[in-house]
């Protein structure tokens, strides 16, 4: 069974600059997580996304959006970057009940570096 | 609001060493906890969870017992393994989603 799917893996981007990540979940499940990791503040939650619709919400800027497809893919986008926000960006997928569960399945994260 | 907090690594260990890694929560009522582990270039992923207290998760020989009187779900090992050398996160359940503590690194020499 294939796992959490983010692409891409690496990427580079300016200050000023937008980026979308993209996250597949596991086959059959239609919650997708996101979170934001540095050495800093650790992993933080940004959203949660299950049947298309934002479930959950951290207190991330409005910056920080997301949206999620009819297949369950999932996609995070970052408007007008700042340094800070160089991070791990991990997906994670479970059932629908997994946010309640805490049972999460984590791909291996888009690591992001704004210069 | 609820948190979770974990000792401060590395956790420097020699094989067949025990393992502890200590973790406090602050919480109304009581969460669910967890450990996580995150290998080196991989994702997270659940070790081993419990549900209420007194509870005790185990997993790959890692165990951690839910105590309510001292809040806490420290992690514990008998024997690492080299294999064990990861970053291990403390998390708990709050308003439906997991809050994770900073992480600890156990590095495993042979």
């Amino acid at each position: 069974k294939a796992g959490v799917t983010q692409t891409p893996r690496y990427l580079i981007k300016t200050r000023g600059q937008q980026v979308t990540l993209s996250c597949s979940p596991i086959s059959g499940h239609r919650s997708v997580s996101w979170y934001q990791q540095t050495p800093g503040q650790g992993l933080q939650f940004l959203f949660e996304y299950f049947s298309e619709t934002q479930r959950n919400k951290g207190n991330f800027p409005g910056r920080f959006s997301g949206r999620q497809f009819s297949n369950s893919r999932s996609e995070m986008n970052v408007s007008t970057l700042e340094l800070g926000d160089s991070a791990l960006y991990l997906c994670a997928s479970s059932f629908p009940q997994g946010p309640n569960t805490g049972e999460l399945f984590f791909g291996e994260g888009s690591r992001l570096t704004v210069l | 609001g609820n948190s979770v907090t974990q000792m401060e690594g590395p956790v420097t260990l020699s094989e067949e060493a025990f393992l502890t890694i200590n973790c406090t929560y602050t919480a109304t009522g009581y969460p669910s906890l967890f450990w996580y582990v995150q290998y080196p270039g991989e994702g997270l992923q659940l070790l081993l969870k419990a549900t209420k207290a007194d509870d005790k998760g185990s997993n790959k020989g890692f165990e951690a017992t839910y105590r309510k009187e001292t809040t806490s779900f420290h992690l514990e090992k008998g024997s690492v393994q080299v294999s064990d050398s990861a970053v291990y996160f403390c998390a708990l359940i709050s308003f439906q989603k997991l809050v994770f503590g900073t992480g600890t690194r156990l590095l495993v020499s042979p």
